[in-house]
């Protein structure tokens, strides 16, 4: 069954620095999304990517943060000045327009900032 | 506000058992999302619903669109459902709202 991929696993940073999460959607998919999930609390939606640009984006998705598609294929998630407030566990998801089950999810990334 | 709200919080079963975990909403939806979040934190998409019923395996989903409420129900349960089960709704804007999740524990 096709997955979404998401790399690193894990990624310890110190604060202040800039750090990039990266994910490759399933091929087929057109609707890409960031959320993330801080340690004991619900996932919260960060921000969706369509047509090679920003379609919705949350209260948290400030200027600290970027999205980008640079190559067709890989989908990234930049943090810039990282906050110890960022860490938490980022997931990537795509779908298609019509799916019988909706998204699917990458396994997430532990961001850890020290 | 749009809110999501699941019950119980916690459920520990027998192996066999059959489960319900439920969902209410507060406002309209245009889909209603069941995810499934292993201990080790992946998650997987279980169903996508905007009305009526969905069966899967051991699993069923419903939705009631008049009472806002949707329901997750697991057949012959087993140790390896153990996991947390999450609501998520689509209310308009932006994409989804989650539930807190449901823990679900089966014991051999």
């Amino acid at each position: 069954e096709p997955e979404v991929t998401q790399t690193p696993s894990h990624q310890v940073t110190q604060m202040g620095q800039e750090v990039i999460l990266r994910c490759v959607p399933i091929s087929n998919h057109l609707y890409f999304y960031w959320y993330r999930q801080i340690l004991g609390q619900k996932v919260e939606f960060l921000v969706s990517f369509y047509n090679n640009e920003i379609s919705e984006k949350s209260e948290i998705f400030d200027d600290q943060f970027s999205v980008e598609r640079p190559d067709g294929s890989n989908f990234t998630l930049k943090i810039r000045s990282t906050k110890l407030e960022d860490s938490a566990m980022y997931f990537c998801a795509s779908r298609t327009p019509r799916g019988a089950r909706g998204y699917t999810f990458g396994s997430g990334t532990r961001l850890t900032v020290v | 506000k749009n809110e999501v709200e699941q019950s119980p919080q916690n459920l520990t079963a027998q192996e066999g058992e059959f489960i319900t975990i439920n969902c209410s909403y507060s406002v309209g939806i245009s889909a209603l999302h069941w995810l499934q979040q292993h201990p080790g934190g992946g998650i997987v998409s279980l169903f996508m619903l905007s009305s009526g019923k969905k069966k899967h395996g051991r699993l069923i989903a419903t939705i009631n669109i008049q009472e806002k409420h949707s329901s997750l129900h697991i057949t012959a349960s087993h140790p390896r459902d153990s996991a947390v089960y999450i609501c998520a709704v689509r209310f308009g804007r932006p994409d989804m709202r989650f539930g807190a999740g449901t823990r679900l524990t089966v014991k051999p």
